[in-house]
């Protein structure tokens, strides 16, 4: 079943953070992050494998429930680069190597 | 290193004709997955290779649609008397091991559009 995300939508000045959700109604055991520019392929941000778990580089981060079965992608003080739309993917079982994602969340910064 | 490839990047096809898109995987990887992508939407898995052995297929539409990898390198994606839905970019992704923890890399994909 396809993890939601929310919102689908958000623009953000230079500098402002944003928050990205993603919600399953199965039990997870992995969450992926990727993002993806018009036109160019997805390219991975960061797997998150053991809940309670958070990640980060550069400014995001994310952190991964598994009790809530969620997943959560934060962005501190976005830049132009981070334009682009942002996809969950979801593992339901160890092994299952199967990617189910989001419908995604597109994320604007503006100057 | 050279990243995932796809050929054609662009196919047009005629309804009732079969198509076969390639995907060139990051060499020495071992898992090898298919997605359709439509406009504005998330990958859809389709199936997915470790080595030559196809795992899942769970998500192939329908039997016209079939993915071989006979030397568990290149694969190979086919979809027989095509059909105008089947429209969409294809992608593939390869993954250096089959454990959850390694990341897919995506390749540029291709645009199949069924007239």
């Amino acid at each position: 079943q396809q993890p939601v995300q929310s919102p689908q939508a958000v623009i953000l000045r230079e500098g402002e953070d944003a928050v990205i959700n993603c919600s399953s109604s199965k039990a997870l055991y992995s969450v992926h992050w990727y993002r993806q520019k018009h036109g160019e392929a997805p390219v991975f941000l960061m797997i998150l494998l053991k809940g309670g778990e958070q990640k980060g580089h550069d400014k995001i981060s994310a952190s991964f429930n598994e009790k809530k079965q969620q997943s959560s992608l934060y962005l501190t003080a976005s830049q132009l680069s981070y334009s682009g739309t942002y996809f969950c993917g979801t593992e339901n079982g160890q092994g299952a190597q199967k990617l189910v994602f989001g419908q995604g969340t597109r994320l604007t910064i503006n100057p | 290193g050279a990243g995932v490839s796809q050929s054609p990047r662009y196919k047009v096809t005629k309804r009732g004709q079969d198509v076969a898109l390639r995907c060139d995987p990051i060499s020495g990887h071992v898992s090898l997955y298919w997605y359709r992508q439509a406009l504005g939407q998330g990958p859809e898995f389709l199936t997915y290779f470790n080595y030559e052995a196809q795992q899942d297929k769970s998500g192939l539409p329908n039997d016209r649609f079939s993915a071989e990898r006979p030397e568990g390198s290149i694969s190979t994606l086919t979809i027989q008397r095509t059909e105008q839905r089947d429209s969409a970019m294809y992608r593939c992704a390869s993954s250096l091991n089959p454990h959850s923890s390694y990341e897919q890399y995506f390749g540029p994909g291709t645009r199949l559009t069924v007239t």
